[in-house]
């Protein structure tokens, strides 16, 4: 299964685009790349997913490299409450979601 | 819909003590799962349904149990409690082979003293 890369924390100001990447450099054909965010001492929250095309729904765009080798999640005006850690999941599709691994992912702090 | 709900919100137990966290849904999900999460860790699947009376270990099953009678519910179960369950538990659900987004529900802190 691919592994992902993500920066360990950011900084955003607040009504700004926060850019998030993610390094997937072994994702396969067949595996999907997922975004989740947990608010402090919630649970975690699904955001968007996508396999090689660009996605976007009310939340936040996903953009993936025509090489799938990395991804950028883009929360297009971000407000304090964005303030989370987000999660990188790579998740191949002949599998269900007991194969999600949950990493570290990347501590946004959104900032007036 | 109240979505994915779990009792208690807290708890403390004593070692060697035993205790049931509830998790219900009320979104007619098949698929359940059973989380934990230690203090700045990723999340750790522990058990996981496919529906009721399926279930089947995730990739820290040591030391809790599951069953699922109904489509609601998902108990997990800790027998024994050691210090090293001491962790944040969330219960989550998932519509099936259609649905991409898992709920999760809103978490059980439990510490073993």
């Amino acid at each position: 299964d691919a592994k992902t890369t993500q920066p360990t924390s950011m900084d955003c100001a607040e009504g700004r685009a926060a850019n998030l990447p993610c390094n997937h450099s072994t994702i396969s054909g067949n595996e999907y790349v997922y975004w989740y965010r947990q608010i402090h001492s919630q649970g975690p929250q699904y955001i968007i997913h996508g396999l090689k095309n660009n996605e976007t729904n009310e939340m936040a765009s996903l953009i993936i490299t025509e090489d799938r080798k990395s991804s950028t999640l883009i929360l297009p005006h971000a407000t304090l409450r964005d303030t989370a850690v987000y999660y990188c999941i790579v998740r191949p599709a002949n599998t269900g979601f007991q194969k999600l691994v949950f990493g570290t992912g990347t501590r946004l702090l959104v900032s007036p | 819909n109240a979505g994915v709900t779990q009792t208690p919100k807290f708890r403390i137990l004593k070692i060697g003590q035993s205790m049931t966290l509830q998790c219900a849904q009320d979104m007619n999900h098949n698929y359940m799962y059973w989380y934990r999460q230690d203090p700045g860790m990723g999340l750790k699947l522990i058990y996981y349904s496919v529906g009721a009376g399926i279930t089947d270990k995730g990739e820290v099953p040591n030391g809790y149990n599951v069953s699922r009678s109904t489509t609601e519910d998902f108990p997990l179960r800790l027998e024994l409690a050691a210090p090293s369950q001491t962790s944040v538990y969330f219960c989550a659900s998932r519509p099936g082979l259609a649905g991409d987004e898992q709920f999760f529900g809103p978490g059980t802190r439990l510490t073993v003293l």
